[in-house]
């Protein structure tokens, strides 16, 4: 079965410093990946994703997300944190031999409570 | 560009009642899903849809249903609702079902007591 663990409830980082959101997977097959970004009283907004290709992967708001095959991790990064950046963050997997039907929803993690204090 | 519209943003519901939850895509996403959304448990897939006329069940469907008549329109309905029922609610559209992201609705927040 499918399945994304976020190991961290909540990070917090200073202004100014590197981030780092952890993201663990399992698929039977080879995955997306996604990671998304949820502001209070929002919806989900999408960030980056990876497919396949280069494991290091840029997306919005200055974010970055190194896959990792061996240990089956997509951490999400960024070099300089913002108090702006505050948010919850999620990380979600599709099986890429699955799609279609049930078996190629996205399947969602926890998420993670980031905290960026000035 | 709207994107993915819920209404409504809140509603309180007493034990039994029901209601219908809207969601309206102008993207012409062809996919179509209802998301449940609680406290530390991440996102839970309700009922999804690849076309118009088309739905299928997701993770949690118990005490919900789901029509698709137009491309742009995804109703949840709520039938006999329960306290468990208490959550935000998400819709969401896709342009397809592998390598394209989901775009969400801003939520419906729904207390049931």
């Amino acid at each position: 079965a499918q399945s994304v663990a976020q190991p961290e409830d909540q990070v917090n980082v200073a202004e100014g410093n590197p981030l780092t959101v952890k993201c663990t997977y399992s698929v039977s097959g080879n995955p997306y990946l996604f990671w998304y970004v949820q502001y209070p009283n929002r919806g989900l907004q999408f960030l980056l994703k990876y497919i396949t290709g280069d494991n290091l992967v840029k997306g919005s708001y200055g974010f970055e997300a190194e896959f990792n095959k061996s240990q089956t991790s997509f951490h999400l990064k960024k070099p300089s944190a913002l108090v702006s950046d505050s948010a919850l963050y999620f990380c979600a997997v599709r099986d890429m031999n699955h799609y279609g039907g049930s078996q190629g929803n996205l399947i969602f993690g926890k998420g993670t409570k980031l905290s960026v204090k000035p | 560009n709207a994107g993915v519209t819920q209404t409504p943003k809140f509603r309180i519901l007493k034990i039994g009642q029901s209601m219908t939850l809207q969601c309206a895509q102008d993207m012409n996403h062809n996919y179509m899903y209802w998301y449940r959304q609680d406290p530390g448990m991440g996102l839970k897939l309700i009922y999804y849809s690849v076309g118009a006329g088309i739905t299928d069940k997701g993770e949690v469907p118990n005490g919900y249903n789901v029509s698709r008549s137009t491309t742009e329109d995804f109703p949840l309905r709520l039938e006999l609702a329960a306290p468990s029922q208490t959550s935000v609610y998400f819709c969401a559209s896709s342009y397809s079902m592998t390598d394209s992201p989901l775009h969400f609705g801003n939520g419906t927040r729904l207390t049931v007591t």
